[in-house]
């Protein structure tokens, strides 16, 4: 069975600050991908960035960026430049490779201050 | 614009009464999920269908029915069983012929117990 955890029930980051999201995970199989996605307070998903298993190099979109770990079985989003905007709960998840299902952690709540 | 089109935003269900959420995508995805969150959590996975007229549990179908009968369209459920049905339901979709693609998600049903 896959698991992910996230360790961090909420972060505080200053505004044009870096802030790192932790991420690990769980899993026997060979070929997974990795996703996330923030969820502001209105409850819709949105799709920030993903890596495969396979990939040799870190994901980047813009601000963020995918700090993986493949040995240590993590997958950190790291957002630079901080924005009020970037406040939101963030969620790792994993897909099965069979389905595209997806296992979702707990979430990271992160508030962005001015 | 193409997209999910999740209906009703809010909907309150009696005690002993089945509930139906609508999802609607009009992106041409083959798969499409449904998932539970409760406040504060991570999502979990109910029901998924890959093709037309097949859909398989998930972790926590116990309380819900699904149907595919067409493309478009993987309305969810809520029937009398589901003893604690209050939660944020989330439908999502994606592509299948290609494994980094992430699913899209629709802007959720908060449904509640009157």
């Amino acid at each position: 069975a896959q698991k992910i955890t996230q360790t961090q029930p909420g972060m505080f980051v200053q505004e044009k600050e870096a802030v790192t999201l932790d991420c690990t995970y769980d899993t026997s199989d060979q070929s997974y991908g990795l996703f996330w996605y923030k969820q502001p307070s209105s409850g819709e998903m949105i799709f920030l960035i993903y890596q495969g298993s396979y990939d040799e190099q870190n994901a980047t979109e813009g601000r963020y960026s995918l700090n993986f770990q493949k040995a240590r079985k993590s997958a950190n989003l790291v957002i630079s430049a901080s924005q009020l905007g970037d406040s939101a709960m963030y969620f790792c998840a994993m897909r099965d490779t069979s389905y595209g299902k997806l296992t979702f952690g707990q979430g990271t709540i992160l508030t962005v201050h001015p | 614009d193409g997209g999910i089109t999740q209906s009703p935003k809010y909907l309150f269900r009696k005690e002993g009464q089945n509930v139906t959420l609508s999802c609607e995508q009009n992106l041409n995805h083959d798969a499409m999920y449904w998932y539970r969150q409760d406040p504060g959590q991570g999502l979990r996975l109910i029901y998924y269908s890959q093709i037309v007229n097949d859909f398989q549990k998930g972790d926590i179908a116990e309380g819900y029915s699904v149907s595919r009968e067409k493309k478009e369209s993987f309305p969810l459920t809520v029937t009398s069983a589901q003893k604690n049905p209050t939660a944020f339901y989330l439908c999502a979709s994606r592509v299948t012929e290609s494994s980094n693609q992430p699913q899209h998600f629709g802007d959720g049903t908060r449904l509640s117990i009157l």
